[in-house]
């Protein structure tokens, strides 16, 4: 089955600068990728996704960027801000509902 | 529009204990999922009902927990008996059918068991 590995699980950065997390997935098959931001206590969110016949994808200050042959998706924010601080996940989906998760990064933006 | 709706929010019951988290889906979502979560760890499927179905319930562990969506939209996790290892936050999540789009998630039942 698809096996998703995320990192870094940590990751620090002071505020303006930009993080980049990075997602490697076995599964040919996957044909979606999503990422979710989820803050203390609160449920994942999708904040940007990128589907299998594209190789970027960029909303405003998040972009993703995906290579299926290397079979590996990065997500990348620029002009980090505090409120960015949140765990990160993301997905490799295979058909229309087998979602798996990476393990998460815990992001902190330093004001 | 409503979001995922959960409850209970917190759960804290001993070990042996029976526990029930109930969700209400985005209206017109007929995909439903229960997600457990640990800490420091992605998602993982429980369970997922199209419609009133269960498509995929290969990851519940069937010997203490069940599942329930009657009339296709509120659904129910049970456990019963709950153990120690069943700490964790519960996710319910809905989608639309059709291909592989947004997960829309509920805020979680987090359940503490002692």
């Amino acid at each position: 089955g698809e096996n998703v590995e995320q990192h870094p699980s940590t990751l620090s950065v002071q505020e303006g600068d930009s993080a980049v997390i990075k997602c490697t997935y076995s599964d040919s098959a996957s044909n979606y990728f999503p990422w979710y931001k989820q803050e203390l206590g609160k449920g994942p969110q999708l904040i940007i996704d990128i589907r299998s016949n594209v190789g970027e994808k960029k909303d405003q200050r998040i972009a993703v960027t995906l290579n299926k042959t290397a079979k590996h998706f990065s997500l990348h924010i620029t002009e980090t801000q505090p409120e960015d601080s949140a765990v990160y996940f993301c997905a490799a989906v295979e058909g229309t509902y087998k979602y798996i998760f990476g393990t998460g990064t815990r992001l902190k933006v330093l004001a | 529009e409503a979001g995922v709706v959960q409850s209970p929010r917190y759960k804290i019951i001993e070990k042996k204990q029976p526990v029930a988290f109930w969700c209400n889906p985005i209206s017109g979502h007929n995909t439903l999922y229960w997600y457990l979560q640990n800490l420091g760890q992605g998602p993982e499927l429980l369970i997922r009902y199209e419609n009133e179905e269960a498509v995929d319930d290969s990851q519940l562990p069937k010997d203490r927990f069940s599942a329930e969506r009657l009339k296709g939209v509120d659904s129910t996790l049970k456990i019963q008996p709950a153990e120690l290892g069943d700490s964790a936050v519960y996710l319910c999540a809905s989608s639309l059918q059709g291909a592989p789009g947004e997960l829309f998630f509920g805020e979680g039942s987090r359940l503490t068991v002692l």
